[in-house]
């Protein structure tokens, strides 16, 4: 595609529920980053892909977040039993590494 | 743990006018800066790539000095117009991930 996609755009779950957030990063691309932006806060690393693995995982902020990647393309984040402080706006980026990060417009995820 | 910070954290110019930017970073052992703009609501565009070897890069109105000796970069817009109205996030890349600094939100006025 032309630029990374993600989506949904927009996700409210409640508090306690699982959700998925996808990216669909710009082809031919082989790195893939994940980031997260809370209100008032900076953007901070999560994760980052190589191909399909994940070489860097270590902003991943507990064990309910994980993220896989298949195919060297189509990335998902999880967060399991959500809570409140989950809520942000999740950036997705790619690159040919190591160059410009390219991202996408986010999924801002509210948690009730 | 690399520190980003970006000085002014808000600022008004009149249209017009030149504006600098400026990022400091704790770690000068970079591969790169970059420089974005976020409008509201939106994701981030990437403005200029500065590899760690250079010490500038031009585009168009815009111009970004990279000093990594003493961990400072800034970000130069000439004759600023209202759609240069963003928040501007410098990002320094090491070890395959960016470390972000929190901003410098623009206003120009018309």
């Amino acid at each position: 595609g032309a630029g990374v996609s993600q989506s949904p755009s927009n996700k409210v779950t409640e508090k306690g529920k699982d959700v998925e957030l996808r990216c669909d990063p710009i082809s031919g691309h082989t790195a893939l980053y994940w980031y997260r932006q809370s209100l008032g806060q900076g953007l901070e690393f999560l994760i980052y892909f190589q191909g399909n693995s994940a070489p860097d995982k270590s902003g991943l902020p507990s064990d309910r977040f994980s993220a896989e990647r298949t195919g060297g393309s189509v990335s998902t984040l999880t967060i399991q039993r959500t809570q409140q402080e989950d809520s942000a706006v999740y950036l997705c980026a790619s690159s040919l590494v190591p160059d410009t990060q390219y991202f996408g417009p986010g999924t801002r995820l509210t948690v009730l | 743990k690399q520190e980003v910070t970006q000085i002014p954290a808000a600022l008004s110019v009149p249209e017009g006018e030149n504006l600098v930017l400026n990022c400091s970073f704790t770690d000068s052992a970079i591969y790169n800066l970059q420089w974005f703009r976020q409008d509201p609501g939106k994701g981030l565009t990437s403005l200029l790539l500065i590899q760690s070897s250079q010490r500038e890069q031009t585009s168009g109105r815009l111009n970004a000095s990279l000093d990594k000796s003493s961990g400072r970069s800034t970000l130069y817009i000439a004759a600023s117009q209202p759609g240069d109205s963003a928040t501007y996030l410098c990002a320094v890349g090491e070890n395959n991930r960016l470390a972000f600094g929190k901003g410098n939100q623009v206003v120009v006025i018309p």
